[in-house]
């Protein structure tokens, strides 16, 4: 079946980059995404990315796949307070609309 | 209007009580999803409406029943609950079950019961 798993926290310095890092098991996933969850509050698509492609970028956020490995990355560069929140990877089982969410990996950011 | 919005925010019922959340978007999206999420977890969906029509249903206990009575509105009814359903109860939507843009998810409702 589908599993999805991520690291559950990550502390950085303000200004510096985070990498948040994710793998999946189905290898038929077409799209990959990636969630933002501030306290109290619901889930903010950040960004997706396609399975025939290595890398999205978009301004502060760049998305690395390595489909070989099943492996997701995403890199926040000059990291803000603000960027402080879960961030869950997810996976869509084909044609079902079926979301299946990683456990989430809490950004610390320290001033 | 790019929005899921859901009410009420928050909810406190009794183990007895009947009550609904609601959820609406004007996106003209055709896939609508109810997702529970606990504290500290992801969300784990709950049911899935596409056209309308109930499509998944993830063997969710039938206090819990869903309603979707147009293209724009989906409803939850909760009847005769238990303390472990307290949650954060997040609806979304998406242009339909097959699209590949993710979903537009809710603020939520939180539901505490007592």
């Amino acid at each position: 079946g589908e599993d999805v798993e991520q690291s559950l926290f990550l502390s950085v310095r303000e200004g510096d980059s985070s990498v948040i890092n994710c793998t999946y098991t189905d290898s038929s996933s077409t799209y990959l995404y990636w969630y933002k969850q501030e306290p109290g509050a619901g889930l903010q698509l950040l960004t997706y990315i396609f399975s025939n492609m290595d890398m999205k970028q978009d301004q502060r956020l760049t998305v690395l796949l390595n489909k070989k490995d099943k492996h997701l990355s995403l890199r926040i560069a000059d990291t803000q307070t603000g960027d402080s929140a879960i961030y869950f990877c997810a996976e869509r089982v084909s044609n079902t609309g079926k979301l299946i969410f990683g456990q989430g990996t809490t950004l610390q950011v320290k001033p | 209007d790019t929005e899921v919005t859901q009410t009420p925010k928050h909810l406190v019922m009794g183990m007895t009580n009947k009550k609904s959340l609601k959820c609406e978007q004007h996106m003209g999206h055709r896939a609508m999803y109810w997702y529970k999420q606990k504290a500290k977890k992801p969300p784990e969906l709950m049911f899935v409406y596409s056209y309308e029509k109930l499509s998944i249903n993830e063997s969710v206990p039938s206090r819990f029943s869903p309603e979707c009575p147009n293209s724009s509105l989906l409803n939850l009814h909760l009847h005769a609950l238990q303390p472990e359903d307290s949650a954060l109860y997040l609806c979304a939507s998406s242009q339909d079950a097959s699209s590949n843009y993710g979903y537009t998810f809710g603020s939520g409702t939180r539901l505490t019961v007592v």
